[in-house]
């Protein structure tokens, strides 16, 4: 079965400081990845997703992915963090077989952005 | 139209009671999802349904009832169900069966048993 790994339960960074948000997936096929972020009391809005081809990954809100077979990882970056940024974001993987139509999330980042 | 509505967006209910949550999408998704998310963690999938027809029920107590009435809509009937159920209830559509276009997640409803 997949399964995601975010390392870093919490990041704080100052507001236009760069920031990387990391990821780690355990999949044995090509997984499907995601990147959701969540403001409190709301949904899940997708910021990028890779499945094949360029490993770096462009997003909304200036994000950007970069997939690495090797590290089994999917870290999230952006050059210039905005207070707007503050919020708590999931990777997610998706995998077919029995899992089909499964999207397994890890346990989460919470942001924090000082001014 | 490239959103998932779900009503209501809070809801407080007896252990008694019977209530339902709906999910609505118009963006031709053939699979929807039912998500429960606890404070603090993940969400976490409870059903999915694919071309209306339930696919994956991931082990959820009875007292949680999933339909699907038509391509568009979903629907999650709740019957007795205890505090410990309170959450944020999530919805999503994707494109394929298999999700592997992207979900699309609504707002959610807020429950709370009491």
């Amino acid at each position: 079965a997949q399964s995601v790994t975010q390392p870093d339960i919490h990041i704080t960074v100052s507001e236009g400081a760069s920031l990387e948000l990391r990821c780690n997936y355990s999949y044995g096929a090509t997984p499907y990845l995601f990147w959701y972020v969540q403001s409190p009391g709301q949904g899940l809005q997708l910021l990028l997703k890779y499945f094949s081809g360029d490993t770096l990954v462009q997003g909304i809100k200036g994000f950007e992915a970069e997939f690495k077979r090797s590290q089994s990882s999917f870290n999230l970056r952006k050059p210039s963090v905005h207070w707007s940024d503050a919020a708590e974001y999931f990777c997610a993987v998706a995998a077919l077989g029995t899992s089909y139509g499964k999207l397994t999330f890890g346990q989460g980042t919470i942001l924090t952005v000082h001014p | 139209d490239t959103e998932v509505t779900q009503t209501p967006k809070h809801l407080v209910m007896g252990m008694t009671n019977k209530k339902s949550l709906k999910c609505e999408q118009h963006m031709g998704h053939r699979a929807m999802y039912w998500y429960k998310q606890k404070a603090k963690k993940p969400p976490e999938l409870m059903f999915v349904y694919s071309y209306e027809k339930l696919s994956i029920n991931e082990s959820v107590p009875s007292r949680f009832s999933p339909e699907c009435p038509n391509s568009s809509l979903l629907n999650l009937h709740l019957h007795a169900l205890q505090p410990e159920d309170s959450a944020l209830y999530l919805c999503a559509s994707s494109q394929d069966s298999g999700g592997l276009g992207g979900y699309t997640f609504g707002s959610g409803t807020r429950l709370t048993v009491v």
